[in-house]
């Protein structure tokens, strides 16, 4: 069964400067999605970024980007200038057949002003 | 746009009751599905339908029930409570085609609390 390990349970980052939070996977496929979600104290779950397999750049969406080692199967995600905004849970999904996605154990994020 | 919604929010019940979670979508998704939250396991899949009629079980599915006999609507029953049941709730959905074919959208969650 695949697997999503998120290794750092909590970090710490300073308004206005960068974090980056890891993710490692283990799967056999080669074809898959990886997807970086926000859980903020609401409890909702807001899509961050999403990365397919076969694509080799990393995804960007505004302040948030990847690094996607496909053969070390490592998907972290930066985060520059960061924000107060940003403190929240966040979590690295995987999937591959669309249906059963899952997810890491989540890594809560701090943001000191 | 509501988009999707759950219902209650906040539940409390005994061990051993009936409760039923209910989750509903207006985006007309094909695909929606059950996830558990707990602390320490991010979120687990426990059932997820394809369509109306067409139900599977994901990574948890022991202890609950589901049905699907429209594309809107999505309920989660718990037949007899545990307390290791006790967990948040999210239902999520997705389409089929497009970028919405990979991407999930959550619902609120539903905190249930069993004593």
């Amino acid at each position: 069964a695949q697997t999503v390990t998120q290794s750092q349970p909590e970090m710490s980052v300073q308004e206005a400067e960068t974090v980056t939070l890891s993710c490692t996977y283990d799967t056999s496929e080669s074809d898959y999605y990886l997807f970086w979600y926000k859980q903020p104290p609401s409890r909702q779950m807001i899509l961050v970024i999403r990365q397919e397999a076969y694509k080799q750049q990393n995804a960007t969406e505004n302040r948030f980007s990847v690094n996607f080692q496909k053969a070390a199967k490592s998907f972290s995600l930066k985060i520059s200038d960061s924000q107060l905004g940003d403190a929240a849970m966040y979590f690295c999904a995987y999937i591959h057949n669309n249906n059963d996605m899952r997810f890491g154990a989540g890594t809560r994020l701090t943001v000191k002003p | 746009d509501a988009g999707i919604t759950q219902s209650p929010r906040y539940k409390i019940t005994e061990t051993g009751r009936q409760v039923t979670l209910m989750c509903h979508q207006t985006w007309s998704h094909s695909y929606m599905f059950w996830y558990r939250q707990d602390l320490g396991h991010g979120l687990r899949l426990i059932y997820y339908s394809a369509a109306a009629d067409i139900t599977d079980k994901g990574e948890v599915p022991d202890g609950y029930v589901v049905s699907r006999s429209k594309t809107e609507n999505f309920p989660l029953t718990l037949e007899s409570a545990t307390r290791s049941q006790t967990s948040v709730y999210f239902c999520a959905s997705r389409g089929t085609s497009g970028r919405a074919s990979y991407e999930q959208y959550f619902g609120p969650g539903t905190r249930l609390t069993v004593t």
